[in-house]
């Protein structure tokens, strides 16, 4: 049983197109997380949201818009792809985001390339 | 404002020799500190978590790391390497916010050399 999954795990497509990545997390965690990993391994948050509430909303163009129907879902859809947008990105969840001990868990990413 | 510096992007080690990777942290408020591993391809895997409870905290996989507040840091060491040890390691902190959202550091890259 995958914890936290992404779909789909490789996207390449053309810049200026509009796509959208899922995740989908069956631990029953109350927080999902967006990062990203830039092509030098660097990971940073993007966004986060806590019982479908957005908690956090790093300084990321307003392309990108993150969606959460229920809090086993964290989706992210971005417009007007630009090939700065290539990079791998991960889906995380947790418990709770008020206790600092809390373990994320990750997602095995989903590699976008914009071509 | 939590940071964490990862001192060498790339380490390489025989099998069998000490494993040392090195973390620095900065915060405003007591830390805590994780480190996690990427092995080529696939999502991130915490190895261990320090969370006040004990300096020297125990992970998966033989992996240990302790935390010393004068120096404030927090390497990661395994006593013997083996080949399915290479991987990126990333060390993290937790924020004070009420978001408390992971910063990573830059990660370090683990050969194993027979």
């Amino acid at each position: 049983d995958t914890a936290v999954s992404q779909t789909p795990k490789y996207l390449v497509t053309q810049m200026g197109n509009d796509k959208s990545i899922k995740c989908e997390q069956n631990l029953g965690h109350d927080t999902m997380y967006w990062y990203k990993q830039d092509s030098k391994k660097f990971l940073k948050i993007m966004f986060s949201y806590n019982n479908k509430e957005l908690i956090i909303n790093e300084t990321v163009p307003n392309r990108f818009s993150p969606k959460s129907p229920d809090k086993a879902h964290l989706n992210l859809h971005i417009n007007s792809l630009e090939l700065g947008d290539s990079a791998v990105y991960f889906c995380a969840s947790s418990p709770n985001s008020g206790s600092r001990t809390d373990t994320q868990y990750f997602g095995p990413g989903t590699r976008l390339t914009v071509l | 404002a939590q940071s964490v510096t990862q001192l060498g992007s790339h380490v390489s080690v025989s099998e069998g020799a000490l494993v040392l990777l090195r973390c620095n942290y900065s915060s405003s408020v007591p830390p805590y500190l994780f480190w996690y591993v990427q092995y080529p391809n696939q999502g991130l895997q915490l190895l261990l978590k320090y969370t006040s409870a004990a300096t020297l905290v125990k992970g998966i996989n033989g992996f240990e790391a302790e935390f010393k507040k004068s120096e404030t840091s927090f390497h990661l060491t395994k006593p013997s390497a083996h080949m399915s040890d290479a991987a990126e390691y990333f060390c993290a902190v937790r924020g004070s916010g009420s978001a408390r959202q992971l910063t990573f550091g830059s990660g370090t890259q683990l050969t194993v050399l027979p």
